[in-house]
């Protein structure tokens, strides 16, 4: 199975901040990548895929990059309604994994 | 609108089989392959399998594939997941999902199920 490492594993950020959060595939994925944000107690939301497309209805201050094994999300101007959890999947190889998450708090 | 709407969690006994449905609707079902996805409390996403439009191709995480059987109804837009042989490491919150077709786009809002005596 690819395994996909997240980073860092919590982060925490003022309102209005840029963050990013990585993804490291443990072989090349080849774009094969969505992003997902998990607010608590609900269940999880697509917000890229492909790597870099936006999904619909996602604000544009989302924003993903990234190419082989290396990929991550941008969050600009951060908001409060941001505060989530955050999963990267690999879909390129079977079975589909997910990072462990990134758990983005308010500073 | 889209919905997924799971049902069938619960308590049940080490050993035992439970069935679990998600009802979809908003949306032409007959389309779109299908997916299971598990959460264990407090922990990440695990990808449990898939069926495609017509159930001519079902695909299993390996480690699951001995347990678990996922099936559908086109004609009453309803996806299965049947578990058998549930142990403690099987309590999770099971989430039904509509794949394009390796991520996916939508997710119903999850049903708990707990495996203890």
């Amino acid at each position: 199975d690819i395994r996909m490492t997240q980073s860092p594993a919590s982060l925490s950020a003022s309102l209005g901040e840029t963050v990013n959060i990585e993804c490291l595939a443990s072989e090349d994925i080849y774009s094969d990548l969505a992003w997902y944000q998990q607010k608590p107690g609900k269940s999880p939301q697509l917000l890229i895929y492909n790597a870099n497309s936006l999904q619909n209805g996602v604000p544009s201050r989302f924003s993903g990059s990234g190419s082989g094994t290396q990929y991550s999300l941008k969050i600009n101007s951060l908001q409060s309604e941001d505060v989530a959890t955050y999963f990267c999947q690999q879909y390129n190889n079977y079975p589909p994994t997910f990072g462990a998450g990134t758990k983005l708090e308010l500073k | 609108e889209v919905k997924l709407v799971e049902s069938g969690g619960g308590l049940v006994q080490p050993g035992r089989s439970l069935k679990l449905s998600c009802a979809a609707s908003g949306f032409s079902f007959n389309d779109y392959w299908m997916g299971w996805v598990r959460q264990a409390p407090g922990k990440g996403l695990e990808w449990i399998g898939e069926i495609n439009q017509d159930s001519s191709t079902i695909n299993y995480t390996p480690s699951l594939k001995d347990k678990f059987t996922i099936s559908r109804d086109n004609a009453q837009n309803t996806l299965y997941l049947q578990m058998s042989k549930l142990g403690s490491e099987d309590t999770a919150i099971y989430y039904c999902a509509r794949q394009l077709p390796y991520y996916f786009d939508y997710w119903g809002q999850g049903v708990m199920v707990t495996v203890s005596s």
